[in-house]
């Protein structure tokens, strides 16, 4: 089975710091996918890629801006990071054509 | 505009009971999944049904696919506290929807108390 990691399970940053969040998959999935989660609202997709060097914006993409520059690593960076974007971030993988994802385990991130 | 509405939001129980999450909406997807989510963690897949009326068994847990491919529910049959968590449904396609991207709904929080 596939493996999705994220570098920090836990991370604390300070407003106005440039935040990267990474994740690697340990196989050669195409599609790779950043999700924020919070109560209330759900999963809300911030961005997701289909190759190498290829980004789509999701429903949420202001304030974030992602990186893919190889296949099995898709970062996403906080540019200048607010208190509005603490919560849990999730990183996901589509394996193949198959239904479901593969998520990681998260990283619970706090702005303060 | 939410395609995947959820309902109860919240349920809290006591082990041994039984108990049924539903999944609506007013568009058609093409399949539907159902998630686990435990605390600190990322959702994992339990289950997809593809076919309308599908009935999917997982030990304890139903799963069920509408006939006209709009709703799903869950049942939990004798519920026990490993069985506590989030519960989320997804699917794929529906109108406003996505064929690339998933969409989900807000889930259903489950506490099964001893």
């Amino acid at each position: 089975d596939v493996k999705v990691t994220q570098s920090s399970r836990y991370l604390v940053k300070r407003t106005g710091e440039k935040v990267f969040l990474e994740c690697v998959q340990d196989m050669d999935h195409e599609n790779m996918f950043w999700y924020r989660q919070d109560p209330g609202l759900g999963l809300r997709l911030i961005y997701f890629s289909y190759d190498v060097k290829m980004k789509e914006k999701g429903d949420i993409p202001e304030g974030y801006s992602v990186s893919r520059e190889k296949k099995e690593r898709f970062s996403l960076i906080l540019e200048s990071a607010s208190t509005n974007q603490t919560s849990m971030y999730l990183c996901a993988i589509r394996p193949g054509q198959t239904y479901g994802y593969t998520f990681g385990s998260g990283t619970r991130l706090t702005v303060v | 505009t939410q395609l995947l509405e959820q309902s109860p939001q919240f349920l809290s129980i006591q082990e041994g009971e039984n108990l049924t999450v539903y999944c609506n909406s007013s568009s058609v997807f093409s399949s539907l999944q159902w998630y686990r989510q435990e605390p600190g963690e990322g959702p994992v897949l339990l289950v997809t049904v593809v076919t309308g009326g599908e009935v999917k068994k997982l030990k304890r847990l139903t799963f069920q696919f509408g006939d006209a491919r709009k709703d799903s529910s869950l049942h939990i049959t004798a519920a026990q506290p490993g069985d506590t968590g989030l519960y989320l449904c997804a699917g794929w396609g529906g109108s406003g929807g996505s064929n690339y991207k998933l969409t989900f709904g807000k889930g259903t929080l489950l506490t099964v108390n001893p």
